[in-house]
């Protein structure tokens, strides 16, 4: 399958870490974000939620933090497995129904 | 229960050619969206459907861009005059509406390049 990109941020763990991913948003309006994996040759997958009255959500091996202040989220995984190895994108919702996407990071577990 | 799939994977055209991508959404799925992703970028929103209306189509980058959905389910897009600055993987999802964001599920995509 083709690779999501070539020159994304990366993040190298080691497997059994817990990693967490960064992304900034644009929008201070926006209020609901999500997360996306994106494994190679394949499109998106969602993870995990969150709305802009909430701080913290989590999920299974998954958190996700919103900073409505700095207009930051970051994504945790714990216990990074092998098979985490992907592309991680945030997105926000804009006013009408449509997801605005960040740039992306690659996120690679060492066995 | 198949998902959203999509054809051709691959599409190698010359600059200038005409080209038809086709989207496959979920059974039942009302809305259905067009992305472009570019190597190394997230998605790009290009436009998206409830039923057979085009209900936004802000993200479609110029008149070369035109997609239809004839019988409010699949759905093609379509490229006139393609450009090498074309070439990306087009993403479509679908979703049983457009208020569940968050039950939009993407097909692999196809990679068009435009040589």
């Amino acid at each position: 399958g083709e690779s999501v990109g070539l020159h994304l941020p990366t993040l190298s763990v080691q497997e059994g870490d817990n990693s967490i991913i960064n992304c900034a948003y644009s929008n201070s309006a926006s209020d609901y974000f999500i997360w996306y994996k994106q494994e190679s040759g394949k499109g998106p997958q969602f993870i995990i939620d969150i709305r802009s009255n909430m701080d913290k959500r989590q999920g299974q091996r998954v958190t996700v933090l919103l900073n409505k202040t700095v207009k930051h989220l970051s994504l945790q995984i714990a216990a990074t497995q092998p098979g985490d190895s992907a592309v991680y994108f945030c997105a926000e919702e804009d006013s009408s129904y449509k997801l605005i996407f960040g740039s992306g990071t690659r996120l690679l577990v060492r066995p | 229960g198949a998902g959203v799939s999509q054809t051709p994977s691959n599409k190698v055209t010359e600059k200038g050619k005409y080209v038809e991508l086709r989207c496959d959404p979920i059974s039942g799925h009302t809305a259905l969206y067009w992305y472009r992703q570019s190597l190394g970028q997230g998605p790009e929103f290009l436009i998206y459907f409830q039923g057979t209306g085009a209900a936004d189509d802000s993200g479609l980058p110029n008149d070369r861009f035109f997609a239809v959905r004839p019988e409010g389910s699949v759905s093609t897009l379509k490229i006139q005059r393609t450009e090498r600055g074309d070439s990306a993987v087009y993403l479509c999802a679908s979703s049983l509406d457009p208020t569940r964001l968050n039950e939009q599920f993407f097909g692999p995509g196809t990679r068009l390049t435009v040589l």
